[in-house]
């Protein structure tokens, strides 16, 4: 099945800009979804198709893929954004359905 | 806003059958792929499978041969049951609206209900 790989860990001080990678073999060929998960809380979608927002997401986060990395970006990090972030996508060449990132935690210092 | 409130027994024993049930409300159980997805304590997420209101279904490769997902559209709910369980099935289980083009094999999770954890244990 697809593989993604994300560090377990970001570490960012308030106001300034959290960058979370994905990689994976082509992921620029695929469609990147990444959702925020606040402990004892369920996951929240934050960006579909690589880039796009729900609404209701602030401005501050975006998202690029190319390559074997996507990433999502957190500009003006607030002490609230601290939480787990997984990318997801889909095993367009396989059968395994919907594929996550291990997770990485966002730590606000 | 669509809200998806599961419901279903927190502790299961070893060998029998984990059954979860999901009831879609503030919106259709049409034209969407109404998903399982599970979170081990401690560690990332696992996408199970979906389910179409049409009855088509998609499973997990790992999980296929001991999972069943059913629709009842007449109650917007669906459902999940997954047999002989180990404790390795111990997790927290969300069900989410799967927005998912297959033609494209193409989906991602736009709507998730709350988690409730699941234990299997003696």
């Amino acid at each position: 099945s697809y593989v993604l790989t994300q560090p377990p860990s970001v570490s960012v001080a308030p106001g300034k800009t959290a960058r979370i990678t994905c990689g994976g073999d082509r992921i620029g060929l695929k469609s990147v979804h990444w959702y925020q998960q606040k402990p004892g809380q369920a996951p929240v979608l934050v960006i579909y198709y690589d880039s796009d927002r729900p609404s209701g997401i602030p401005e501050r986060f975006s998202a690029s893929n190319s390559g074997n990395t996507a990433t999502l970006t957190i500009s003006r990090v607030e002490a609230g954004d601290e939480a787990d972030f997984y990318c997801q996508v889909w095993d367009s060449d396989g059968d395994h359905g919907g594929v996550f990132g291990g997770g990485t935690k966002l730590t606000v210092v | 806003q669509v809200q998806l409130q599961k419901s279903g027994p927190g502790l299961v024993k070893p060998s029998e059958t984990l059954s979860l049930t999901c009831s879609v409300s503030g919106g259709s159980i049409s034209s969407y792929y109404w998903s399982w997805i599970r979170q081990p304590p401690g560690k990332g997420l696992e996408w199970i499978g979906y389910i179409h209101h049409s009855g088509n279904t998609k499973y997990s490769p790992s999980l296929k041969s001991r999972l069943t997902i059913s629709v009842d559209t007449s109650k917007s709910q669906f459902s999940l049951r997954l047999s002989s369980v180990t404790a390795a099935d111990t997790a927290v289980y969300y069900c989410a609206r799967g927005v998912v083009v297959v033609a494209a094999r193409e989906g991602h999770f736009d709507n998730w209900g709350q988690g409730t954890l699941v234990t299997v244990s003696s």
